[in-house]
């Protein structure tokens, strides 16, 4: 069985710019979750799936920080536009969702905003 | 406010030595806590998790945790290291299992 998949892995972009990162979560997994990661910190969560509705985003910078899940499989993150504050680790994780599941994270992408 | 301690950043054992790493949690009830690991580039991989019931935990790679309510502890530990498990670990909880609290890790190195 096929793990959570991210892509890109890495990504490097000048101040300003715009940026995506695009998760596929474990087929059938309802919840999807995305994760911000700074070096040498915990995983911070930004914003909670499930099926197509946020119902979480909280965390979520709403003013640069976009995220969406259209038909409730897979989901695109956005940046725009990207600070040098910005550059950290960005994780996708997804389980069931009902009752107390494990979360099943993918390898996440790398991002430098130079 | 929640939140999830680890207290050493960094933690060096000798290949074959026992290991414990600590895990402190600060919330209004039990909460759900797990160990993660995670190697350098890849996404996180849960070692264990404690529910309710025993105390005592196991998990894969041969890793045990011990929940301990009166010191809201939740310490791993393995009773012989091997270098692969050179990684960065963390201790996460979680009030619903849905959204959860990470504390900052703890690198481990393995000396040969």
């Amino acid at each position: 069985e096929a793990g959570v998949v991210q892509s890109p892995r890495y990504k490097i972009i000048e101040k300003k710019q715009p940026v995506a990162f695009w998760c596929n979560p474990i087929s059938g997994h309802n919840t999807l979750y995305w994760y911000l990661q700074n070096l040498g910190q915990g995983p911070e969560l930004l914003i909670r799936y499930e099926n197509e509705e946020a119902v979480d985003d909280s965390q979520l910078p709403k003013d640069r920080f976009s995220a969406e899940r259209l038909k409730g499989v897979d989901s695109t993150l956005k940046i725009q536009p990207a600070e040098l504050g910005d550059s950290a680790v960005y994780l996708c994780a997804s389980s069931l969702l009902a009752g107390v599941n494990e979360q099943f994270f993918g390898p996440g992408t790398r991002l430098t905003v130079l | 406010a929640q939140s999830v301690t680890q207290p050493d950043i960094h933690i060096t054992v000798s290949e074959g030595a026992s290991l414990e790493l600590r895990c402190n949690y600060s919330y209004g009830a039990t909460p759900y806590l797990f160990w993660y690991v995670q190697s350098p580039g890849q996404g996180l991989q849960l070692l264990l998790k404690y529910f309710s019931g025993d105390t005592l935990v196991q998990g894969i790679k041969g890793f045990e945790a011990e929940f301990k309510r009166s010191q809201s502890s939740f310490n791993l530990r393995k009773p012989s290291v091997h270098w692969s498990d050179a990684a960065e670990y963390f201790c996460a909880a979680s009030g619903s299992a849905r959204q959860l609290t990470f504390g900052s890790g703890t690198q481990l190195t393995v000396l040969p």
